[in-house]
């Protein structure tokens, strides 16, 4: 089946510091892979995404690369400020039917001045 | 261009009462979602829907109940309130599949519901 597995938080770092979140998936063939934010008491907010293998993704200062080989989607910021606190979900679609994503569970990240 | 929307914001109902969630989309999306939020689970597909008239089963469907009638709206039902429902509900909307690489969910801002 599709599951989406992310490291269990919550993370808690200062800010400046490099942030990772691993993310690894199953999945027959080839998903799309997705990180989406959700800031405190808002909905989820795509943050970047990769359709392919050895794609990487790019947003505000965000990157996670697609690996195949590893079945892996991590988030990475080189730099993580205190407006970077929020919830991280970890996501992949298959769009054969119905355009499903199945979600991580999340990973709360909170930046400490 | 309000994107997603859902109404109400929060509800709190008795455990049997009935009530339901609506989202509207603004975007001309074909496809929409109806997700629960509950801690340490992520976020679990209710129902969907792939078009005006349709509608079909996610992974959590028991107990509630879904309709598309116009392409812009869908609905959610919970006919007899219990309190496993007491959750945070997203509605997402997407274009089809093949899209032009399209294919991200766009999500409202939920609706807090607790059944007492």
């Amino acid at each position: 089946g599709n599951s989406v597995t992310q490291m269990e938080g919550p993370v808690t770092l200062s800010e400046e510091a490099f942030l990772t979140i691993n993310c690894t998936y199953t999945a027959t063939g080839y998903p799309s892979l997705f990180w989406y934010v959700q800031y405190p008491g808002e909905g989820l907010q795509l943050l970047l995404k990769a359709t392919k293998a050895d794609d990487k993704g790019s947003n505000k200062g965000f990157e996670a690369t697609y690996r195949k080989e590893t079945t892996s989607f991590h988030l990475e910021k080189g730099s993580v400020q205190v407006s970077d606190s929020a919830v991280y979900f970890c996501a992949l679609l298959r769009s054969y039917t119905g355009n499903q994503f199945y979600f991580g569970t999340g990973t709360s990240l909170t930046v400490i001045p | 261009n309000a994107g997603v929307t859902q109404t109400p914001k929060f509800r709190v109902l008795k455990t049997g009462q009935s009530m339901t969630l609506l989202c509207a989309q603004d975007m001309n999306h074909e496809y929409m979602y109806w997700y629960r939020q509950d801690p340490g689970m992520g976020l679990r597909l209710i129902h969907y829907s792939v078009g005006e008239g349709t509608t079909a089963k996610g992974e959590v469907p028991d107990g509630y109940n879904v309709s598309r009638l116009k392409k812009q709206n869908f609905l959610l039902g919970l006919e007899s309130a219990a309190p496993s429902q007491t959750s945070v509900y997203f509605c997402a909307s997407s274009y089809s599949p093949g899209t032009g690489g399209k294919n991200e969910q766009y999500f409202g801002p939920g609706t807090r519901l607790t059944v007492t």
